[in-house]
This record gives structure tokens, C-alpha cells and sequence, in this order.
């Protein structure tokens, strides 16, 4: 069960910017649990995007940010490209006993145009 | 290059078990916790547990407690996960990830392995 909360879906035209929003509460992003972002290419393991709220592993694009406020994250694409066309998940740590140590969101299918 | 290579597909009935493999390569393996994921067909993933290859410790999510073991076996650089009385719900696959970060409370999954696909069908 997702603790996290993303919307189901996004889209934008090449070349446009986009956002996801990942809503968690105070035992995990509230309580100042770093949040990490992975991509999910159709039939494929899943990659890490960002890691640490807005840190980018060596050969992601720049055009892949990530921000934290709060009880909520985002990851902010730029530039949409058809390759970005994939599935998103936010992750943090929980520490309400509820079950997961390591929580996701519910994903979020990104559409380009 | 670092590489987790799993096991391939499996096909099991009700109430059996299976034990998938990831084999480590490009780090050194006691280095970093190892978890494994679950993700069932079009749905999202699920956090299982991880093991602490260099002692063995494990932490399981309450949801997979009492069904799921996971072990580490530092002479082949290979992590297993056994998860026993499946049933239909459990069809999904399987991933194993390296966790990286500087206390485990920071983890974060930097590589994955390929994933294995468990079928549970009568």
C-alpha cells in the first residue's frame, strides 16, 4: 500500500516543461526523509532518476529536477522529449510503523503529445 | 560495471515457495544493503525488505513477515529471496536493488537488477 500520493498521469508536448507531485505526510517526507525519484521505461527495471531531493546521478539529463517543501516533493521535467515517455515514482523513508520501512508513490504515467 | 543479474521466470502453484538469486558484480558486495521489490502486473512497487550482507541482519515489511526470507551469501557475491505459501496475489516480479546512502534511513535504490516475473497459477 502507497503512502505517497502522485497523480495518476501527466502530459505535455515535446518541449514542454511538466511536473509530479509526491504528497507524504509527517512520518516520511514531513519528517524531513530525503525523497528520491525513479523512471520506469515500458517493460523495464526501473532507473534512479534523482536521489537525495534534487541530486542527479552521473548521465541523467539537467533537464530532470527534483525539489522538496514540506510534506510534499516534485520532479520537474524540461524540455519534454518522447523518450521521457515512462512511469515515475517518488520514494522515502517512513517511520510511522506502519508496516514499510521504505515507501513509494503511486506512480505517475507521463504522456508526451 | 556494476551488475545484478537474477534468476530467470518461475511457474508455481498455490502454497508453494520460491527462491530467486541476484548475483552482485562491480562493487564490493558487503558494502551496501540489498532489497528486494515487489511489483505486481500494471501496478506500482512494494518495498519488501533488505539484508545487511555483512552480518546477515534482515528487516522485512510487515506485509511479507512470517512469508518472506531474505540472506546474503558473501562466498558468491549473491542475494536470495524466498517467499513461501504464494498464492494468486504474489504473481509479480521480483527486484532486487542495491541500497546506497549513508545510514540505511537514507537509502535509496542507485541499481536494480533486471527483475523476475513469478507466475503463481493452479
Amino acid at each position: 500500500q502507497s503512502v505517497l500520493t502522485q497523480p495518476p498521469s501527466v502530459s505535455g508536448a515535446p518541449g514542454q516543461r511538466v511536473t509530479i507531485s509526491c504528497t507524504g505526510s509527517s512520518s516520511n517526507i514531513g519528517a524531513g526523509y530525503d525523497v528520491h525519484w525513479y523512471q520506469q521505461l515500458p517493460g523495464t527495471a526501473p532507473k534512479l532518476l534523482i536521489y537525495g531531493n534534487s541530486n542527479r546521478p552521473s548521465g541523467v539529463p539537467d533537464r530532470f529536477s527534483g525539489s522538496k517543501s514540506g510534506t510534499s516533493a516534485s520532479l520537474a521535467i524540461t524540455g519534454l522529449q518522447a523518450e521521457d515517455e515512462a512511469d515515475y515514482y517518488c520514494q522515502s523513508y517512513d517511520s510511522s510503523l506502519s508496516g514499510s520501512l521504505y515507501v513509494f508513490g503511486t506512480g505517475t504515467k507521463v504522456t508526451v503529445l | 560495471e556494476v551488475q545484478l543479474v537474477q534468476s530467470g521466470a518461475e511457474v508455481k502453484k498455490p502454497g508453494a515457495t520460491v527462491k530467486i538469486s541476484c548475483k552482485v558484480s562491480g562493487y564490493t558486495f558487503t558494502d551496501y544493503y540489498m532489497h528486494w521489490v515487489q511489483q505486481a502486473p500494471g501496478k506500482g512497487l512494494e518495498w519488501m525488505g533488505l539484508v545487511d550482507p555483512e552480518d546477515g541482519e534482515t528487516i522485512y515489511a510487515e506485509k511479507f513477515q512470517g512469508r518472506v526470507t531474505i540472506t546474503a551469501d558473501t562466498s558468491t557475491d549473491t542475494a536470495y529471496m524466498e517467499l513461501s505459501s504464494l498464492r494468486s496475489e504474489d504473481t509479480a516480479v521480483y527486484y532486487c536493488a542495491t541500497g546506497v546512502g549513508a545510514t540505511y534511513v537514507r537509502n535509496y535504490f542507485d541499481y536494480w537488477g533486471q527483475g523476475t516475473l513469478v507466475t503463481v497459477s493452479s
